[in-house]
Formats: structure tokens, C-alpha cells, sequence
């Protein structure tokens, strides 16, 4: 299985960058890096994917080092509803089309007024 | 467009019950997965579909827990018997393709109480 690596927890404020980074030393070499947003009792949201260097979109950032041993999700100018629990998503490559998918265990962003 | 349902929000049990879980994909997705999510925890794959095909199951405790998609379409998780560890939130997704740069979309997921 694909092994990930995420702070527990980060605290920021209201109109701060914040930045999460997740190292996954055993990424299949065809696999995209996936990052999902998780509110309390709901499932998870999808939020960015990428392969490699830097991807943009209208709510995060997803910058990965040529390497691809780890992750960094990047949010502009977080706000209070951004407070919810972050998670990497990699795959570990197996026979035909088959994924190994493994999450994260999570990183709590709180963000304070 | 409708999102993934699933069905039923909550569920009390005792041990060495049986239990099961039901999913529907979004329309013409055909790609689905179980996840089990304990209390702190990340989502841990059980098991992925293609149509009716199982693509990955290999953590799927399969002396207790099945699963059957036999349509394409709809699912079903089943646990049998029960046991305490198995308390957890189990999330249910679809995807378009099974190909890694397709966004999973999760349902609101089932809590189960094992007491």
C-alpha cells in the first residue's frame, strides 16, 4: 500500500495562506495525488488532483516536486468555513488497472477569527 | 444532479449481528467504492468495483464482510457477524472511470454502533 504522511493538526487565521504537505515515498509512478476536504458527518469533497509541478484551480493550489514524494495543498486567504479536516489521496500501482488507493490520516485545519 | 445516496443514515446493532449497507451511484458512473472510516481516522478502501467487477478488494476482511454490485449499478455492503472494532462511518463513492484522475464523489455515509 501506498504509506502517507500529514500533520495531525494546523491552527490559522481568518485571510492567512495556509499550507499542508503530505509525503507518499511509494507513489505509483502513474498515479495523480488527489486532496479532499471532510466536514463533520459528511463525506468527503474533492478538492484539487495533480501529477506533477504546480495546479490551480478557483479554490486551492497543488504544488509537487519533481520527485513526487510529497504533496503541498496550498489556501489562499482561508475563512472561518474553511475549518474542517484535509486528506491526501495516492495510489500504489498493481496488475491490469487496479489502484491500491490509500488516504491519509488527516490534517485538522482550524482557523480562527 | 443527484449525488451518491446511501441507506440507511444510522444503524444500532449488537455483536455477532448482521448488518447491511446499500449505495446508489450518481447515473452513470461505473466505478464505486466502500470505504470504512473509523472515528479519527482516514477513509480505508474495503472495496472497488468496475460495473459489476471487483477491481480491488484485498482490504475487504472477506471471513466477515461482502459485498455485491450485480447490476452495475446500485450496492451492497454486508457484515456478518459483527464485531465491536467493526464501529465506524462506512462511506460509499462513485467515480466516472476507475482511472486515477477521476474525482471520487462520497455519499453522507452510514454510522454503525457495534454494541
Amino acid at each position: 500500500l501506498a504509506k502517507t504522511t500529514q500533520p495531525i493538526s494546523m491552527d490559522s487565521y481568518e485571510g492567512q495562506e495556509v499550507n499542508i504537505t503530505c509525503s507518499h515515498n511509494n507513489i505509483a509512478t502513474n498515479d495523480y495525488i488527489t486532496w479532499y476536504q471532510q466536514f463533520p458527518s459528511q463525506g468527503p469533497r474533492f478538492i484539487i488532483q495533480g501529477y506533477k509541478t504546480k495546479v490551480t484551480n478557483e479554490v486551492a493550489s497543488l504544488f509537487i516536486p519533481a520527485d513526487r514524494k510529497s504533496s503541498t495543498l496550498s489556501l489562499p486567504r482561508v475563512s472561518l468555513s474553511d475549518t474542517a479536516v484535509y486528506y491526501c489521496l495516492v495510489g500504489a500501482s498493481t496488475s491490469g488497472s487496479a489502484r491500491q488507493l490509500t488516504f491519509g490520516s488527516g490534517t485538522q485545519l482550524t482557523v480562527l477569527p | 444532479e443527484a449525488g451518491v445516496a446511501q441507506s440507511p443514515r444510522y444503524k444500532i446493532i449488537e455483536k455477532r449481528q448482521s448488518v447491511a449497507f446499500w449505495c446508489n451511484p450518481i447515473s452513470g458512473h461505473a466505478t464505486l467504492y466502500w470505504y470504512q472510516q473509523i472515528l479519527g481516522q482516514g477513509p480505508k478502501l474495503l472495496i472497488q468495483f468496475q460495473n459489476n467487477g471487483v477491481v480491488d478488494d484485498s482490504q475487504l476482511p472477506k471471513d466477515r464482510f461482502s459485498a455485491e454490485r450485480l447490476k452495475g449499478v446500485d450496492s451492497t455492503l454486508k457484515i456478518q457477524p459483527a464485531k465491536l472494532e467493526d464501529s465506524a462511518v462506512y462511506l460509499c463513492a462513485s467515480s466516472y472511470r476507475v482511472t486515477s484522475y477521476n474525482e471520487q464523489f462520497f455519499g453522507p455515509g452510514t454510522r454503525l454502533t457495534v454494541l
